[in-house]
Order: C-alpha cells, then sequence, then structure tokens
C-alpha cells in the first residue's frame, strides 16, 4: 500500500530551528509538495521538489532524497506565527497526489 | 490568493438529509477537486474534475456525487447524509494536471447528526 510517515506533533522554541522529517513508500514518484495550514484554514503551497537536494525559499527549506523516500522541510528562525501544521504529499505514478497526516508544530516563547 | 470560495462554510444536517456544497473559482482553472479531512487522516481525494462534465472518482467516494456544468462551479452532494461524513470539506483547484500545484478553498465544516 502507499504510506506517508510524519511525526503527529513536534515542540521547538521562537528563534530556534527546526527539521520536520516525511518518509514515504508509494507506487512511483512524481513530485513532494509541503503545505502549511494554520488551525481552522486552509492549506498553502510551501514548496515542491522533484529531484533530490535542497531547495531555499526565504526562511524555509525543503530537502529530498529520492533514494531513501525521504523529505524534510527545515524551519529557520522560527516565529510564532509558524505554529501550524505542515503536510507532506507525494505524487505517485498515476499522478494521484497522497498526503501525509500532517505534523503540528508548537512554537514556545 | 487564488480566487476560491466555498458556500456553505459551516453546516449542521440531519442523517438521512441530501446536502450540496458548493465551490466557486475566479481563476479559470481546469481542475478542480474536492477532500474531505479528518483528525488522524490526510487530506482524502472524494472526487475531481478535468473539464466542464468530465469528473472522476477519487480514493473515498462512496456516497457522493459531484456536478461540473461551468468551469467556475463544482458541486458536491452528499446524496443522504451519514454520521461519517461529518468532515472538513475542501475544494481545490490547478491549473494543469497531478504534479501541479493545488489551490485550496477556505473549506466547509459539515456536522451530520
Amino acid at each position: 500500500g502507499q504510506n506517508i510517515d510524519q511525526p503527529t506533533e513536534m515542540t521547538a522554541t521562537e528563534g530556534a530551528i527546526v527539521q520536520i522529517n516525511c518518509t514515504y513508500q508509494t507506487s512511483g514518484f512524481n513530485g513532494l509538495f509541503w503545505y502549511q495550514q494554520h488551525a481552522g484554514e486552509a492549506p498553502t503551497f510551501l514548496s515542491y521538489n522533484v529531484l533530490d537536494g535542497l531547495e531555499e525559499k526565504g526562511r524555509f527549506s525543503s530537502f529530498l532524497s529520492r533514494s531513501k523516500g525521504y523529505s524534510y522541510l527545515l524551519l529557520k528562525e522560527l516565529q510564532m506565527k509558524d505554529s501550524a501544521s505542515y503536510l507532506c504529499a507525494v505524487t505517485d505514478s498515476n499522478y494521484q497526489l497522497i498526503w501525509g497526516a500532517g505534523t503540528k508544530l508548537i512554537i514556545k516563547p | 490568493d487564488a480566487g476560491i470560495t466555498q458556500s456553505p462554510r459551516h453546516k449542521v444536517t440531519e442523517t438521512g438529509t441530501p446536502v450540496t456544497l458548493r465551490c466557486h473559482q475566479t481563476e479559470n482553472h481546469r481542475y478542480m477537486y474536492w477532500y474531505r479531512q479528518d483528525p488522524g487522516h490526510g487530506l482524502r481525494l472524494i472526487h475531481y474534475s478535468y473539464g466542464v462534465k468530465d469528473t472522476d472518482k477519487g480514493e473515498v467516494s462512496d456516497g457522493y456525487s459531484v456536478s461540473r456544468s461551468k468551469t467556475e462551479d463544482f458541486l458536491l452532494t452528499l446524496e443522504s447524509a451519514t454520521s461519517s461524513q461529518t468532515s472538513v470539506y475542501f475544494c481545490a483547484i490547478s491549473e494543469s494536471e497531478s504534479p501541479d500545484t493545488q489551490y485550496f478553498g477556505p473549506g466547509t465544516r459539515l456536522t451530520v447528526l
């Protein structure tokens, strides 16, 4: 079956760095997305990786290793507004988007 | 932000009644999707559309039907609502087929008593 694993919840301190991991087992691979979702709101797009390596976008970076079925989202200089759920999603060989259950990130002052 | 609205935003209904949720976009995107989101689960695809009158089933389509008579509108109907369909429903759009970025509407919180 197809499976995406993320930690359920993480806690970090304002100003620090946090890494949210995502491992996947899918039938084929055609790209990996990260979305941010604040409580009670819609998911919003953060990043897309299809090739191995690190993609940097301001305070957020996303890494992909296709051979390991692994990605992470790195958040630097954490701010209180970064408290949210972070969703990992993989496009499989049928171009269907498979979603992880999300990681709830709690930022403490 | 992509122009996507959903209506109603909140609805409480009773078991056995039909319910229709509406998604409206102003982006002229070809692809539209309906998802449900439940605690402990990832977003799950109910149905999607790849053009006017062109729709297909997703992972959890039982008990749901959809229609798309215009590019901008995608309707989701629960034919006879059950308590297991209590959920938050999100509509999403994308300009081209997967793996294109999907943009989400604000969601509809549906409670079936």
